[in-house]
């Protein structure tokens, strides 16, 4: 089955600074790739996604990338806010006909952004 | 618009005993998912229900059982508790099976 590698995780960076977490996976058929965020006590928030039709995906602050042959995938955040403190989980799923389409998720990114 | 539901919030068991945990989706979505989520870890994929058939199930025990109801709510029970057990249990809802999942609050399960 499908095994997502999360790293790094944990990250603390000043605001104001950029954030990089990176996925790896190793299910060559996983075409969807997820990021949320969980902040203490609440649930997870999806925050951005891509579909492997596309390398990048950009929503203000925060981007994602996807190396399809590398297998893996990165969430960028840049001028980070304190309020960006939380927990981020990447994922993958396979979205093909006949799938159960179940997320797979890695282990997460506890990170601190230093006022 | 209300998001997700999912009751009870906390939940205190003995080992051995059964449990039942309820999720009602964001209207109009038809497929359920859930996942239970132990601390510091990702959620981990147990049930997707979609149209009340269940369409997947992750490498969970029999113990585990769920269903989805014409309303599309859904339960998640769990038989024979394990201190194991103890964990966040969270449902996703979704339009469709391979469309965007949205998380409930979860049912915080403590066995002892």
């Amino acid at each position: 089955g499908e095994n997502v590698e999360q790293h790094p995780s944990t990250l603390s960076v000043q605001e104001g600074d950029s954030a990089v977490i990176k996925c790896t996976y190793s299910d060559s058929a996983s075409n969807y790739f997820p990021w949320y965020k969980q902040e203490l006590g609440k649930r997870p928030q999806l925050i951005i996604d891509i579909r492997s039709n596309v390398g990048e995906k950009k929503d203000q602050r925060i981007a994602v990338t996807l190396n399809k042959t590398a297998k893996h995938f990165s969430l960028h955040i840049t001028e980070t806010q304190p309020e960006d403190s939380a927990v981020y989980f990447c994922a993958a799923s396979r979205q093909v006909p006949g799938s159960n389409y179940k997320l797979t998720f890695g282990k997460g990114t506890l990170l601190t952004v230093n006022p | 618009d209300a998001g997700v539901t999912q009751s009870p919030t906390h939940l205190i068991k003995t080992r051995g005993q059964q449990v039942t945990l309820r999720c009602s989706p964001i209207s109009g979505h038809k497929s359920v998912s859930w996942y239970q989520q132990v601390l510091g870890q990702g959620p981990q994929f147990i049930f997707q229900y979609y149209e009340k058939e269940e369409r997947g199930r992750g490498n969970f025990p029999d113990r585990f059982s769920a269903r989805q109801f014409p309303n599309y709510s859904s339960e998640l029970n769990v038989n024979a508790l394990l201190l194991g057990d103890s964990a966040l249990y969270l449902c996703a809802s979704s339009w469709q099976p391979r469309e965007t999942q949205y998380f409930g609050p979860g049912t915080r399960l403590l066995v002892l």
